[in-house]
């Protein structure tokens, strides 16, 4: 029980173009999921928190307005990096959390995004 | 934000040799995860403890906490070439929901 599906997995476009990212929850419903940012031989750093039907709390210096999330059900949470730029490849990870108080975060697969 | 530091930052083992992971935070913590990351994929969870708990086994894991040097460490035992992978510490704080990673620790196990 507890699976997170993440999609898409891999992305490769073009500079300027938005891509949007989805986590769902296939199992449970998840009231807070989490999005978290991975380069490349480095820990994750979480982006933003995001709760079902408010607005996410993004951590400092993670651009809102860049970084669009959307948590409209208790089983999806949206990411979209509108006009992406090559700074912004990296990998993507989200988690969901079951709403119980000392029990594992359970993660996606992961996104990874390569702008061009 | 990430909340400290994991020691060693790489680790070369034979396999059959037990491998150790410390990590030390820096807040007070409701509790302690370590997790398993296989290149370029996404987390698996492999032990919580609790602020309450000073010792948890699952397997051939071994996870020790001490709150008062604000430390865990993560034993494997009769490591495994399948063993391979990024190890990471995270942790909750007491007011928060959202796990604050260490820095990692990768682990090479060679057959």
């Amino acid at each position: 029980g507890a699976v997170v599906s993440q999609h898409p997995s891999w992305v490769i476009c073009k500079s300027g173009t938005s891509v949007k990212i989805e986590c769902r929850s296939l199992d449970f419903q998840a009231t807070t999921m989490f999005w978290y940012r991975q380069f490349p031989k480095q820990s994750l750093m979480l982006m933003a928190t995001s709760n079902e039907g408010s607005k996410a709390t993004y951590e400092q210096g993670v651009e809102k307005d860049k970084f669009l999330i959307n948590h409209a059900s208790l089983t999806l949470s949206t990411l979209t990096v509108t006009s992406a730029h090559p700074e912004d490849s990296s990998f993507y990870i989200c988690s969901a959390d079951v709403g119980v108080g000392n029990q594992p975060q359970h993660f996606g697969d992961g996104t990874r995004l390569s702008i061009l | 934000s990430q909340q400290g530091e994991e020691d060693p930052q790489a680790l070369s083992i034979q396999e059959g040799e037990n491998a150790t992971m410390n990590c030390s935070y820096k807040t007070s913590i409701n509790n302690l995860q370590w997790y398993r990351q296989n290149s370029g994929r996404g987390l698996v969870h492999l032990i919580l403890i609790r602020s309450n708990e000073r010792e948890k086994h699952s397997g051939r894991l071994r996870v020790t906490l001490d709150t008062s040097k604000k430390s865990s460490s993560l034993l494997i035992t009769a490591s495994r070439a399948a063993d391979t992978a990024s190890y990471f510490c995270a942790t909750i704080g007491q007011a928060g929901t959202a796990l604050i990673f260490g820095k990692g620790t990768t682990l090479s196990v060679s057959s």
